[in-house]
């Protein structure tokens, strides 16, 4: 079936290391999204990428790095240079149809790191 | 700033009522609103999109109205069932620039037999 799969579902980390979540897709999307989810507060957009080989930041980059290398895959990479990296993290995708974008977003079912 | 709020306050009611999520927003013109659901520990799915021209929208159970003069959507459960428990999000777009899709805080709807 097409979706969207991430991994890994939990991740525990150790302050001062770098860990890097997979995002896959077989939906055949232009647009990649990934997303970041904390308690209390709406889901706020990391970084997104409409195209392979570019990617533009989005409202809280810092101390996160992408990259989109295949159409199917964008992973991202939380470094040690976020400093308060612990949360749930989703990935998402969309279509455009004549260059317009449809607005549904379809997300995987998360990744939830931890920073011990 | 651009704003929208969710109730925050779990909305809990009884098996075949009808319930009913309030998504309202500030400093913003939205061409678009969606209604999403989501499950403890899952990600979001998509449930409806309407856009500024409709009024209302309806799939199945599910009703959503758009009053762009108010500011306000209303997401509306029909018979609701304990399986409709979860989490709802409302979200806003432009069209064209899904990087600039702002979501809610989303409500909690317990729907108890």
């Amino acid at each position: 079936d097409g979706g969207i799969t991430q991994s890994p579902k939990y991740l525990f980390r150790k302050e001062g290391q770098n860990v890097t979540l997979s995002c896959e897709q077989n939906l055949n999307h232009d647009a990649m999204y990934w997303y970041r989810q904390d308690p209390g507060q709406g889901l706020r957009l990391i970084y997104y990428s409409q195209i392979v080989n570019d990617f533009q930041k989005g409202d809280i980059a810092e101390g996160y790095s992408v990259s989109r290398e295949k159409k199917e895959s964008f992973p991202l990479t939380v470094t040690s240079a976020q400093k308060n990296p612990t949360a749930f993290y989703l990935c998402a995708s969309s279509s455009a149809v004549g260059g317009r974008y449809t607005g549904e977003l379809f997300f995987g079912e998360g990744s939830r790191l931890t920073v011990l | 700033s651009q704003k929208i709020e969710q109730n925050s306050e779990a909305l809990n009611i009884q098996e075949g009522k009808t319930a009913t999520l309030t998504c309202n927003y500030t400093n913003y013109s939205p061409a678009y609103l969606q209604w999403y659901r989501q499950d403890p520990g899952r990600g979001p799915v998509f449930l409806l999109l309407i856009r500024e021209n409709e009024k209302e929208k309806r799939k199945e159970r599910l009703k959503v109205t758009f009053d762009t003069t108010l500011k306000q959507s209303l997401f509306h459960i029909t018979a609701s069932q304990p399986a409709d428990s979860a989490t709802y999000l409302c979200a806003l777009g432009q069209l064209y620039n899904t990087d600039k899709l702002i979501f809610g805080t989303g409500t909690r709807l317990q729907v108890f037999p």
